[in-house]
């Protein structure tokens, strides 16, 4: 398996703008989380699905931000409008449970000017 | 809500030297994980602790679980530039908060 796979790896954009990240989680993984790391926060968890579900989306900053999974291998988050204070290191990760092991993708940068 | 607090938050060494990171949660964890970040990089599963008081060894790292399942320690000895990086704990029962990390600086 090649692990979970983001992109893209690095996004800029204009405040305003709509932003789209997209997550292929590991075969098999029926959990998948979405973090957002800063050097102010840390790393937060913004949403998780169990088996293509949102189970808690309390992370979620605003109504700007919006998460979908429609089938097993595929998950998006969504930014609109973005704004400055959105930019950070967008993580996604997946897991065989959701206390379990979590494996991370690459990460999305996303630069807001 | 439930927090894992982590300290100290940087931590520059010798090479050579010892390195220990401490996980303290408000509340009792049914687990405990440790990932590591390297620069520029995504976390990385280390290890987990489930029971009470478990300490487990990976070549130079030591991980404990304490006693009441509230804290927890990293300790790696002799340090080499390879471990410089972040380290996280990740604890909870419904879902996995993330410590704020310690990052570790190697001084050559």
């Amino acid at each position: 398996d090649a692990g979970v796979i983001q992109s893209p790896r690095h996004e800029v954009t204009e405040m305003g703008q709509e932003v789209t990240l997209r997550c292929k989680p590991i075969s098999g993984h029926d959990y998948l989380f979405w973090y957002r790391q800063t050097m102010m926060r840390g790393l937060e968890l913004l949403i998780y699905f169990n088996n293509n579900v949102p189970i808690d989306d309390s992370g979620m900053p605003e109504d700007r931000f919006s998460a979908k999974m429609p089938n097993a291998s595929f998950s998006t988050l969504k930014i609109q409008p973005s704004e400055p204070r959105d930019s950070a290191v967008y993580f996604c990760a997946s897991s065989l449970g959701h206390v379990s092991e979590a494996f991370f993708g690459q990460g999305t940068r996303l630069t807001v000017v | 809500g439930q927090q894992v607090m982590q300290i100290p938050q940087y931590q520059h060494v010798q090479e050579g030297e010892d390195f220990t990171t401490y996980c303290n949660s408000s509340t009792t964890l049914s687990n405990i994980q440790w990932y590591k970040q390297r620069p520029g990089g995504h976390p990385v599963f280390l290890i987990q602790l489930v029971k009470s008081g478990e300490v487990k060894k990976q070549k130079r790292l030591t991980f404990q679980f304490g006693e009441a399942k509230k804290n927890s320690s990293l300790h790696i000895t002799a340090t080499q530039t390879t471990d410089v990086g972040t380290y996280f704990c990740a604890g909870g029962d419904d879902k996995i908060i993330f410590g704020k990390g310690t990052r570790l600086h190697i001084l050559p």
